[in-house]
């Protein structure tokens, strides 16, 4: 089993819908998670990180965080063609600071 | 501000040659990281630095790689006896602390013929 995994997709949603983006980790004792965009041939952005167990909002973007189920998730609503990227989850897991990044998620809003 | 700043962007080695990638983290940022990422994968951890001291260089995947940052700013990533397996984008990330977000540059695209 991989750190960190996330179902490649594509995932494709309309324009104006939820996108939701899951990803579940592996180690129990994980205490910091982010997600990050990544649009094709440039390097990941940071769009939210989430240290604490519930939802946090951003503008149009959700982190959900759910320890117990060793499961985060990212939502975007009111979905843009200019949010079609992978989107990439990390998690720091283990006493250092290494961060695992899943295989990432492709997403595609249609107009 | 500046951001992470790598180079060169392109590089393109003949089999059995050496290289060398440069980092340029954010100023001030203690943490630096390397990742590679082979296309249509997610970043793998290569290995990590707190000012210039290597903490952690488990990712690196054969002795062939070595990393340093002699004075605790910038990095250099060695491979030496590049293979065509080692083609792939080179990132580097740098953050302010333990558990912080990691900023990353536009990687170096490495392509071994």
């Amino acid at each position: 089993q991989k750190e960190v995994e996330q179902n490649s997709g594509p995932l494709s949603v309309p324009e104006g819908a939820i996108a939701s983006l899951n990803c579940t980790y592996s180690d129990r004792g994980s205490q910091s998670f982010f997600w990050y965009r990544q649009y094709s041939g440039k390097s990941p952005e940071l769009i939210m990180f989430i240290y604490s167990n519930g939802d946090k909002e951003d503008g149009r973007f959700t982190a959900q965080l759910n320890k117990a189920s060793q499961y985060v998730s990212l939502l975007i609503r009111d979905s843009q063609p200019s949010d079609s990227a992978t989107y990439l989850c990390a998690v720091n897991i283990g006493t250092g600071n290494q961060f695992y990044f899943g295989t990432g998620t492709s997403l595609t809003v249609i107009p | 501000g500046a951001g992470v700043s790598q180079s060169p962007r392109y590089k393109v080695a003949k089999r059995g040659q050496d290289v060398a990638l440069r980092c340029d983290p954010i100023s001030g940022h203690v943490s630096l990281f390397w990742y590679q990422q082979a296309l249509g994968q997610g970043p793998e951890f290569l290995t990590y630095f707190q000012n210039e001291a290597q903490l952690d260089k488990s990712g690196l995947p054969s002795d062939r790689f070595f990393a340093e940052r002699p004075e605790g700013s910038v990095s250099t990533l060695k491979i030496q006896r590049t293979q065509q397996e080692d083609s792939a984008v080179y990132l580097c990330a740098s953050s302010t602390e333990l558990d912080s977000p990691l900023h990353f540059g536009n990687g170096t695209r490495l392509t071994v013929t």
